[in-house]
């Protein structure tokens, strides 16, 4: 079956990096764009930016530059989320979620059209000294 | 702070029929189509709503969604315990060129 599986939980001192992964299985992984996004303690749903199966290409929202990088291992299906110089309000769950590209040439297409599917079952990063 | 604003609670008895509401501008709702999320305390998001109106397969037929200008809504028809969660809108912002989730409603079946 369709699912995205994610590394687990992580512990981390302010000032350190982690790379959380997410490994998708049960479908063609480059037909999808992988999303990041983030939920804080207590609070709603952040989108964080999304990556492009297909391109590799990644789109960080405002927000989420300079410490955030979104990657891609296409020969194991597989989405990474580091993050570098990580801060206490880093502390979060960090979802991947996948959007179907179809036959859109653009995002406000496919994430109109098919919606953000299937998720993760969510990354808890703890920052604390 | 989202774009896209949520009333924080909503309630009803089992059997009655509950509506959220989601507010945006024309930069997102305006000019593309909403989803909706709903997740349980613990659990990751799952899509509810897609294009304004469409059920993924599994979803039950008390779920519909509908959109007018710039607002949007979740309407939940015949309310079980079971649809005790947080529900989220979410769209496309031509103008942040990003996807943005709304700011949430949590439901409770009294």
């Amino acid at each position: 079956q369709v699912q995205l599986v994610q590394s687990e939980s992580e512990l981390k001192k302010p000032g350190a990096s982690v790379k959380v992964s997410c490994k998708a299985s049960g479908y063609t992984f480059t037909s999808y764009a992988m999303n990041w996004v983030r939920q804080a303690p207590g609070q709603g749903l952040e989108w964080m930016g999304w990556i492009n199966s297909n391109t590799g290409n990644p789109r960080y929202a405002q927000g989420f530059t300079g410490r955030f990088v979104f990657s891609l291992d296409i020969a194991v299906s597989t989405a990474y989320l580091q993050i570098t110089s990580l801060k206490a309000e880093d502390t979060a769950v960090y979802y991947c979620a996948r959007v179907y590209l179809g036959y859109c040439s653009s995002p406000s297409c496919f994430f109109s059209y098919y919606g953000v599917d299937v998720w993760g079952q969510g990354t808890t990063v703890t920052v604390s000294s | 702070q989202s774009v896209l604003t949520q009333p924080p609670s909503a309630s009803g008895t089992p059997g009655q029929r509950v509506t959220i509401s989601c507010s945006g501008s024309s930069s997102n709702i305006g000019s593309n189509t909403v989803n909706w999320y709903q997740q349980f305390p613990g659990t990751a998001p799952k899509l509810l709503i897609y294009s304004n109106n469409q059920r993924p397969s599994g979803v039950p037929d008390r779920f519909s969604g509908s959109k007018s200008g710039t607002s949007a809504s979740l309407a939940i028809s015949g309310l079980q315990s079971e649809d005790e969660a947080d529900y989220y809108c979410a769209a496309w912002d031509d103008s942040l060129n990003g996807y943005v989730f709304g700011t949430g409603t949590k439901v409770t079946v009294l």
